[in-house]
């Protein structure tokens, strides 16, 4: 199947670090996309990427396209505490398919 | 505020009961995904309706079904409930056949005991 590997599960970092999470997957995708779920919510979209290495920001948000069309990463510049939530990568080809997930927690 | 709403938003079943759960799409789209979340989990890809039809569908078993209405809105249906079963459901609309962006509803969060 389409599996896609996000890494890392969890980060612990502090307020003001800077923040970077992939995923990468053995199947290529039309289009990566990032996705942030707060607890008891939906995800909630970030950032959406539609051509291999196009490189994309929103606000503090970085993410990037692989070449390849088989990876993405996302940064996230200058934490703080409300960027604490589960972070998913999401690659689509005629559905879409999630990785499992980076749990991020920002200490003030 | 996407716009997608879920109801119920929790619910108890036992074993081999059956479950419906509804969601209404954000104005303006015609296509509706359901996934399931399990705890600590990525939401996994149940199923697709565009304009009213079964437009692709995931790993799961036949007992999870589902409708679309003319006004876009869906159910999703889950026969012989399993303890496995028990999730958190979500629901996501968006414009077109080709998903693109997806907006997700808070889900149901189901408890099979």
């Amino acid at each position: 199947g389409q599996q896609l590997n996000q890494s890392p599960q969890s980060m612990f970092i502090q307020e003001g670090e800077d923040v970077s999470m992939n995923c990468t997957s053995s199947s290529i995708f039309n289009t990566w996309l990032w996705y942030k779920q707060d607890p008891g919510e939906g995800p909630v979209l970030l950032i959406a990427l539609y051509k291999a290495g196009e490189l994309t920001s929103n606000g503090r948000l970085t993410a990037q396209f692989g070449i390849t069309r088989k990876d993405s990463f996302l940064n996230i510049s200058a934490s703080i505490p409300s960027d604490v939530g589960i972070y998913f990568c999401a690659g689509e080809n005629n559905d879409m398919r999630f990785g499992a997930g980076t749990r991020l927690t920002v200490k003030p | 505020e996407t716009g997608v709403t879920q109801s119920p938003t929790h619910l108890i079943k036992t074993r081999g009961q059956q479950v419906t759960l509804r969601c209404s799409s954000q104005s303006g789209h015609n296509t509706v995904s359901w996934y399931q979340q399990a705890l600590g989990q990525g939401p996994q890809f149940i199923f697709q309706y565009y304009r009213e039809e079964e437009n692709g569908r995931g790993n799961f078993p036949p007992r999870f079904s589902g409708l679309q209405f003319p006004n876009y809105s869906s159910e999703l249906n889950v026969n012989a409930l399993e303890l496995d079963d028990s999730a958190l459901y979500l629901c996501a609309s968006s414009k077109g056949q080709i998903t693109g962006e997806l907006f997700f509803g808070e889900g149901s969060r189901l408890t099979v005991l």
